[in-house]
């Protein structure tokens, strides 16, 4: 059963940075694209970013691009996202995503509960 | 981007009736390349449908997905109690992947 767990989320200023991560486990890792997709109170899914396979190939909402980093360790089992120059319209729940194969630009076949992150000051 | 419009909004149904979703799509779905979720609150949400009407390992056959082009629809045939949730549709044909706004389907 393939099983996400997100963490580090949390309370944060604007301005500021967070680094969250996801655990996989139930299925191979390193066979599978992997994605970010944050939910804000009140509104519906939006995708945030993804990584393939190898962590070669990357790609970010524009909304994102030049402040969060998505990265992967398969040594680990393990997703990241790192966010820099956090506002408050980065506030929602971050879930993590597993891709339906090696490429992450798919539909997503297994998901995580997610992460809170609240940018506030 | 192609922008997903999901109607409607909210779908009032009692269980053992018939639901109907749409998601119309502002330019084509490449390939058919639509999924439908399911979210229910504080859960992760699970996917049911890809390739607009394949369904996913062990979901029930009360649950059906149709459409191409930029008309696509998820039926859930007899509603029962563990159905109602919010869906989702989303589009992965083209960058970037995107949601609908989904439907939150609530009991009568």
């Amino acid at each position: 059963e393939v099983q996400l767990v997100e963490s580090g989320g949390g309370v944060v200023r604007p301005g500021g940075s967070l680094r969250l991560s996801c655990a996989a486990s139930g299925f191979t890792f390193d066979d599978y694209g992997m994605n970010w997709v944050r939910q804000a109170p009140g509104k519906g899914l939006e995708w945030v970013s993804g990584i393939n396979w190898n962590g070669a190939t990357t790609g970010y909402a524009d909304s994102v691009k030049g402040r969060f980093t998505i990265s992967r360790d398969n040594a680990k089992n393990s997703l990241y996202l790192q966010m820099n120059s956090l506002r408050a319209e980065d506030t929602a729940l971050y879930h993590c995503a597993r891709a339906s194969d090696y490429d992450s630009s798919t539909y997503y076949s297994g998901w995580g509960q997610g992460t809170l992150v609240t940018v506030s000051s | 981007e192609i922008v997903l419009t999901q109607s409607p909004g909210t779908l009032s149904l009692s269980p053992g009736e018939r639901a109907t979703l749409s998601c119309r799509a502002s330019q084509s779905v490449s390939s058919s390349s639509l999924a439908w979720y399911q979210h229910k609150p504080g859960q992760a949400p699970r996917l049911l449908i890809y390739d607009a009407s394949t369904r996913a390992t062990g979901i029930p056959d009360r649950f059906s997905g149709s459409g191409s082009g930029t008309d696509f629809t998820l039926t859930i045939s007899r509603l029962e109690p563990e159905d109602f949730a919010v869906y989702y549709c989303q589009q992965y044909g083209s960058s970037p992947r995107t949601f609908g706004q989904g439907t939150k389907l609530e009991i009568k």
